[in-house]
C-alpha cells in the first residue's frame, strides 16, 4: 500500500520569493512520483513526473522537485514565485507508473502575496 | 491533438436516480482511468480500463461501474445516487502504465 502526506493544506509566499511544497510518501515498492497543479474549476495538469531516471526532476514552468529515498521526500520548488503559481497543487504516488492508479495527497493550495 | 473531453460538464441529479459520465480519452490512448474529487475525501482513484478490460479498481461500492468501447471511449455509471456523491469525476488518460497520465477538465456531479 502507499500514501502520500502533504505538510500544509496553504502555503503563502511573496512574488518573487521562493516556492516549498512539501510532500512525503510510504511505498512498499519503488515508487513513480507526481506533482500535478490544478486551477480553479480546471482538471490536473502534470508538471513532473520521477521515474528513477533521475533524482532532481524538472518540470514545467520552472517547477523542480528533488527525490530523496532516505527521507521518503518529493519536494516541489521554485526559486521566484510569480502571481500565476497560485493554485491547488497535489502530489501523488503509483507504484505501477499511475495507470494503475495514482494515490493522491490532500493538495497543498499556494497562496502569492503581491 | 485534442485532450482528454468529458462530458457533461455541470448536471444535477436527485437522489437515488443514476447517472452516466462519458470521457473520449487523447487519440492513441487505450487506457482511462476515472478519479472522484471531493473536499473531504480528496482525490481518489476509481477504476481503469485498459483495451475495453478492467485492470484496476479503487475502493468503491458496486454503485459505481464503469465501461470502456472498442475507439477507448468510456463512460461511468453511477447509480441510486447518494448526497455524498457530490462530487468533480475527473477522467484521465494514457498510452500505456509508466506513460504520462493526462487528465480531463473533470465532470461536477451536484446530487440534490
Amino acid at each position: 500500500a502507499q500514501s502520500v502526506t502533504q505538510l500544509g493544506s496553504h502555503v503563502s509566499v511573496s512574488e518573487g520569493a521562493l516556492v516549498l511544497l512539501r510532500c512525503n510518501y510510504s511505498s512498499s515498492v519503488p515508487p513513480y512520483l507526481f506533482w500535478y497543479v490544478q486551477y480553479p474549476n480546471q482538471g490536473l495538469q502534470l508538471l513532473l513526473k520521477y521515474t528513477s531516471a533521475a533524482t532532481l526532476v524538472k518540470g514545467i514552468n520552472g517547477f523542480e522537485a528533488e527525490f530523496k529515498k532516505s527521507e521518503t521526500s518529493f519536494h516541489l520548488t521554485k526559486p521566484s514565485a510569480h502571481m500565476s503559481d497560485a493554485a491547488e497543487y497535489f502530489c501523488a504516488v503509483s507504484p505501477g507508473g499511475g495507470a494503475d492508479g495514482l494515490t493522491f495527497g490532500k493538495g497543498t493550495h499556494l497562496i502569492i502575496q503581491p | 491533438k485534442a485532450g482528454v473531453t468529458q462530458t457533461p460538464r455541470y448536471l444535477i441529479k436527485t437522489r437515488g436516480q443514476q447517472v452516466t459520465l462519458s470521457c473520449s480519452p487523447i487519440s492513441g490512448h487505450r487506457s482511462v482511468s476515472w478519479y472522484q474529487q471531493t473536499p473531504g475525501q480528496g482525490l481518489q482513484f476509481l477504476f481503469e480500463y485498459f483495451s475495453e478490460t478492467q485492470r484496476n479498481k479503487g475502493n468503491f461500492p458496486g454503485r459505481f461501474s464503469g465501461r470502456q468501447f472498442s475507439n477507448s471511449r468510456s463512460e461511468m455509471n453511477v447509480s441510486t445516487l447518494e448526497l455524498g456523491d457530490s462530487a468533480l469525476y475527473l477522467c484521465a488518460s494514457s498510452e500505456d502504465v509508466g506513460n504520462t497520465i493526462y487528465f480531463g477538465e473533470g465532470s461536477w456531479l451536484t446530487v440534490v
